[in-house]
């Protein structure tokens, strides 16, 4: 069962635009994590974001962690093509990691 | 960096058959290992969560004997889709915890295996 729901569920966009991608949950969870999965491989940690409020940059990606921690955001700054892939918040639930619904963004030169 | 090696990345099988993919941690151990589902530009979905020496715990919807897990030691945990059907083709994706962490901490995946069921 998915628990998160992302959105939008596709993006296309052209180089040097900005972008936010949103990952929600009517459930309080204590840590969430985002990752990036390219095709044909396995998906990439980009960052863990455990406090109310937190704000994590990384590059030209900033991450936020909503105050009440049921939501999060992934904001990309000028887009590059490198940038494509498909994004995913996830977060942890008893043993094992659950995955959102996932953001699939493709970046035009 | 902890390493995860998935085997094979692809294979093709025909109807009927079994499959075997395998998933190794590399330089760590890991006493927990999760095998996803991952159909075209969608998320992953969790399959199963494999304990070493126990059985393996599987998600709802998920038929465990037609997904066979075995997790015989801390740094091998293997998949085996039996009788697979057309249906079955997919992208299988594990991922491993190193002992010690928290369910909270990251994990490490492999690169996935393609199989195509003719």
């Amino acid at each position: 069962t998915q628990l998160l729901e992302q959105s939008p569920q596709f993006l296309s966009i052209q180089e040097g635009e900005n972008l936010t991608v949103y990952c929600n949950s009517s459930s309080v969870f204590s840590s969430l994590q985002w990752y990036r999965q390219e095709p044909g491989e396995g998906p990439v940690l980009l960052v863990t974001v455990v406090t109310g409020g937190e704000v994590k940059k990384l590059k030209r990606l900033t991450f936020q962690f909503g105050d009440a921690r049921k939501d999060s955001s992934l904001h990309i700054t000028a887009a590059q093509p490198g940038d494509t892939g498909l994004y995913l918040c996830a977060r942890g639930a008893t043993n094992k990691l659950i995955f959102g619904t996932g953001t699939l963004l493709a970046v035009q030169p | 960096g902890a390493v995860v090696s998935q085997h094979p990345s692809r294979v093709i099988c025909k109807s009927g058959t079994s499959v075997k993919i395998e998933c190794r941690s590399l330089d760590f151990q890991a006493t927990t290992m999760f095998w996803y589902r991952q159909f075209p530009k969608q998320s992953l979905m969790l399959m199963a969560t494999s304990n070493e020496g126990s059985k393996a715990t599987y998600e709802q919807g998920v038929e465990k004997d037609k997904f066979l897990i075995n997790h015989a030691s801390l740094t091998l945990s293997t998949l085996t889709v039996t009788s697979a059907h057309p249906e079955d083709s997919s992208f299988y994706i594990c991922s491993a915890r190193p002992r010690q962490s928290s369910y909270n901490s990251p994990l490490h995946f492999g690169n996935g295996t393609r199989l195509t069921v003719t």
